[in-house]
């Protein structure tokens, strides 16, 4: 198993600023992943963030906007840049501790509000 | 990755079994099927995933259809704590649909 600490859980931000998420990991871990939850909808997958190289970003995002950085196994950040309120969301860490096929471990979530 | 389709939503009654359908018929032959939930705005839980046997944890069984295009989660014992929005997936990046809103009644 894995225990994911994220920070922060929850922020208010001001239109225009930009706000980095951290997630921790308890454990080395294989593939770590960044998920976004807009109000009322389900979870869509950002990037899946590489250790020591460039995030791959699914259809939809970009590097510009959502920054990611992983350097080493157990820690990524994720960064939401020049926020509008469209980018209120809940952000969700998450990781695959070993093969491709294992199943996905859950941070708690960042709730972020932009003003 | 396999496209999944399950109905938006579902009751139960309390202390009866819950049925949750998936369809997941494009699936590929090494796609595995996944089940998480998630209660309110918290992080999804993983409940259960399996490839082409039929699983049982201490959460939930799963059975896999013979051709794998289908699936079903069953919870035995239905809880009011068992009310969330659950989500199948079939694939090895987990891209999640909308899932089924299972309600549990008294």
């Amino acid at each position: 198993s894995a225990v994911i600490s994220q920070k922060p859980s929850r922020d208010i931000c001001q239109r225009g600023t930009s706000l980095t998420i951290q997630c921790q990991v308890d454990s080395q871990v294989t593939m770590m992943f960044w998920y976004r939850q807009q109000p009322g909808q389900s979870l869509t997958l950002i990037a899946t963030a590489n250790q020591g190289s460039e995030a791959t970003y699914e259809s939809g995002f970009v590097i510009d906007k959502f920054p990611i950085s992983r350097p080493n196994l157990t820690f990524s950040t994720l960064t939401v840049s020049n926020m509008s309120p469209e980018d209120s969301s809940i952000y969700l860490c998450s990781v695959r501790p070993g093969t491709a096929n294992e199943k996905l471990f859950f941070g708690s979530g960042t709730q972020l509000s932009v003003l | 990755d396999a496209k999944t389709t399950q109905p938006p939503s579902m009751d139960c009654a309390e202390g009866r079994a819950a049925n949750l359908p998936c369809n997941h018929s494009t699936i590929s032959g090494n796609e595995y099927v996944y089940w998480y939930r998630q209660i309110h705005s918290q992080g999804p839980q993983y409940i259960i995933h399996g490839l082409k046997n039929n699983e049982t944890n201490e959460m939930a069984s799963l059975i896999i259809t013979e051709d794998r295009k289908s699936s079903t989660l069953i919870l035995p014992h239905a809880t009011l704590r068992d009310t969330a929005v659950y989500y199948c997936i079939a694939a090895q990046k987990l891209v999640f649909g909308q899932g089924t809103r299972l309600t549990i009644n008294p």
